[in-house]
């Protein structure tokens, strides 16, 4: 069974630019959230979404957005860089009536120069 | 809000040494709770969980124990190896969301031969 699928693994962009990130979940996950890994800050919960729909929400600004399509696969947007921004994205599924247990992707890791 | 606070990192320890990472936890109800491993360059998973009260949960040699007197979760083992190395992350979920993971700093395992 193929795990959660994260692309492109590795990134750079310049400040003001905007960057898409894409996740597939496992077969059959229909929860989808997104998770933001910085050394100073830890692992930061964004968003996520099930069936096509944002149910919850992390404090992070609205340049911070993300989708989930029909077939699970949700995409994250980060627009007008920062340099802060520069981490490691992480993209989790979960399957239903999970109990907690989240599959995790290795991740994207995003460069702001 | 709820919180997690796990020992400061990093530890290095010799192999076949005995392992204690803290864990406390803030959450308001019963949480359930979880260890999570990272290895370099990979993404999280899940290493055990435990979801009420004296629960014990247990994997690969590694074992905690939910304490709600305490609000403690510290993950033990009793003969680390080489391939133990890695960031280890308590976490927890609460407030009936299965998808939210509240995650500690994270803790950075090296063991040397």
């Amino acid at each position: 069974k193929a795990g959660v699928t994260q692309t492109p693994r590795y990134l750079i962009k310049t400040r003001g630019q905007q960057v898409t990130l894409s996740c597939s979940p496992i077969s059959g996950h229909r929860s989808v959230s997104w998770y933001q890994q910085t050394p100073g800050q830890g692992l930061q919960f964004l968003f996520e979404y099930f069936s096509e729909t944002q149910r919850n929400k992390g404090n992070f600004p609205g340049r911070f957005s993300g989708r989930q399509f029909s077939n699970s696969r949700s995409e994250m947007n980060v627009s007008t860089l920062e340099l802060g921004d520069s981490a490691l994205y992480l993209c989790a599924s979960n399957r239903p009536a999970g109990t907690g247990e989240l599959f995790f992707g290795e991740g994207s890791r995003l460069t702001v120069l | 809000g709820d919180s997690v606070t796990q020992m400061e990192g990093p530890v290095t320890l010799s192999e076949e040494a005995f392992l204690t990472i803290n864990c406390t936890y803030t959450a308001t109800g019963y949480p359930s709770l979880f260890w999570y491993v990272q290895y370099p360059g990979e993404g999280l998973q899940l290493l055990l969980k435990a979801t009420k009260a004296d629960d014990k949960g247990s994997n690969k040699g590694f074992e905690a124990t939910y304490r709600k007197e305490t609000t403690s979760f510290h993950l033990e083992k009793g003969s680390v190896q080489v391939s133990d190395s890695a960031v280890y992350f308590c976490a927890l979920i609460s407030g009936g969301s299965n998808y939210k993971l509240t995650f500690g700093k994270g803790t950075l395992l090296t063991v040397n031969p």
